[in-house]
């Protein structure tokens, strides 16, 4: 069985200040972790996954995660906000035993403070 | 190249109507994925085509919901039936063939949002 808790249903930053959206995973097996945006009328997009390689991990648009496993999270962060930072991102787990299921929490809408 | 393609983008129907889904995967993607997301809950996993063959189906809510993908191309979920507790926004994704989706990447749709008055 696998889950994930997104820590905060919102989040609002000033454009300029650092992003940190909170992500809890469970999984019976060895995970593999994703973070998903989506703005405003498009689809999700995929902005970085870990695979059981590097733990910190570095994707699109500035952001990154880092895969803790001692304390479960993988917590995405940027160092400074945009405005076009702005959308929906969910934090999504699969496991590692060719289980092809995405499980997605539930979302976190950030907002930017211009 | 065109990602993929969900139609409608918005169905409002009545309670016991029937509306049919189509998403066109990106081309040469034998990977294709239903999701649908409830208001307020999470993006749930509904089934899995891998070419014209249902891999995965454990996430159907119940048999008033009929999912399709003749030839291995484009693909068709049907509610019929629906009710009331459809109404959400439903994803289609799709990814390469032979490869897992961990090592992969599923590219999805911008959504069918589906109201049942």
């Amino acid at each position: 069985a696998q889950s994930v808790t997104q820590l905060d249903s919102h989040v609002s930053v000033s454009e300029g200040t650092p992003v940190l959206l909170r992500c809890n995973y469970s999984s019976s097996y060895s995970p593999s972790l994703f973070w998903y945006v989506q703005h405003p009328n498009k689809g999700l997009q995929l902005l970085l996954k870990y695979t059981s390689a590097a733990t910190l991990v570095k994707g699109i648009n500035g952001f990154e995660a880092e895969f803790k496993k001692s304390e479960t999270s993988f917590h995405l962060t940027k160092p400074s906000a945009h405005m076009s930072d702005a959308a929906e991102y969910f934090c999504v787990v699969t496991s590692n035993f060719g289980n092809e299921k995405l499980t997605f929490g539930t979302g976190t809408r950030l907002t930017i403070i211009p | 190249e065109a990602g993929v393609t969900q139609f409608p983008s918005h169905s409002v129907i009545e309670k016991g109507q029937t509306v049919t889904l189509r998403c066109d995967p990106i081309s040469g993607h034998d990977n294709l994925y239903w999701y649908r997301r409830v208001m307020g809950k999470e993006i749930k996993f509904l089934l899995h085509f891998v070419k014209e063959s249902k891999q995965d189906e454990s996430g159907m809510p119940n048999n008033r919901f009929l999912a399709e993908r003749t030839g291995g191309t484009y693909s068709t979920l049907k509610v019929q039936p629906a009710e009331l507790e459809d109404s959400g926004v439903y994803f289609c994704a799709s990814s390469q063939m032979g490869q897992v989706i961990r090592d992969t990447e599923a590219f999805f749709g911008q959504g069918t949002r589906l109201t049942v008055v």
